[in-house]
């Protein structure tokens, strides 16, 4: 069984269009995070959720929102898609301030 | 905020060579994690050091954490083409009231056979 799942693994779109990534744990973990992987290979954090709770909001654009219907999920919906957001992104999990366990990464290309 | 620098940012070696890769933390950390990332892959976790001057070994990788946790490195002795990729160091802080994980920029490592 896979631990942490992303879908789509890869996301091909227009400038200007809005799109969803998903991204789902069977850990049980209480933590979920969004990194952003540019063509340097930087991990950047973007986001974490804890318990359902924002604890991490990096200064990323607002056009980027994290929804968490449970504990299980973080979704990543991106508004108003620009040349620049194109890049991998990971969703990670972990139980506290343990180890994080990644997805395979969805990789965004916005033409 | 907590910056931290990983270098070299690249590095080839020849297969049977030793690698190292250093980590430095602007702030002193509550712990540290070192993950590798194949080719095409995603980041997987090695390990993670907690005590200050702690020393972790798995078979050929040994990781050092300093005395004043702010800095760490990754040691591959007599690295094998099953090495390659990127390691990431990742340092942990609670200080700021919530637990935030800084990741390195990473250290791309090359073996030639």
């Amino acid at each position: 069984d896979t631990a942490v799942s992303q879908t789509p693994k890869y996301l091909v779109t227009q400038m200007g269009n809005d799109k969803s990534i998903k991204c789902e744990q069977n850990l049980g973990h209480d933590t979920m995070y969004w990194y952003k992987q540019d063509s340097k290979k930087f991990l950047k954090i973007m986001f974490s959720y804890n318990n359902k709770e924002l604890i991490i909001n990096e200064t990323v654009p607002n056009r980027f929102s994290p929804k968490s219907p449970d504990k299980a999920h973080l979704n990543l919906h991106i508004n108003s898609l620009e040349l620049g957001d194109s890049a991998v992104y990971f969703c990670a999990s972990s139980h506290t301030t343990n180890e994080q366990f990644f997805g395979p990464g969805t990789r965004l290309t916005v033409l | 905020g907590q910056q931290v620098m990983q270098i070299p940012q690249y590095q080839h070696v020849q297969e049977g060579e030793d690698f190292t890769t250093y980590c430095n933390s602007s702030t002193t950390l509550s712990n540290i994690q070192w993950y590798k990332q194949r080719p095409g892959g995603h980041p997987v976790f090695l390990i993670q050091l907690v005590k200050s001057g702690e020393v972790k070994k798995q078979k050929r990788l040994t990781f050092q954490f300093g005395e004043a946790k702010k800095n760490s490195s990754l040691h591959i002795t007599a690295t094998q083409t099953t090495d390659v990729g990127t390691y990431f160091c990742a340092g942990g802080d609670s200080g700021a009231g919530s637990y935030q994980l800084t990741f390195g920029k990473g250290t791309k490592l090359s073996v030639i056979p």
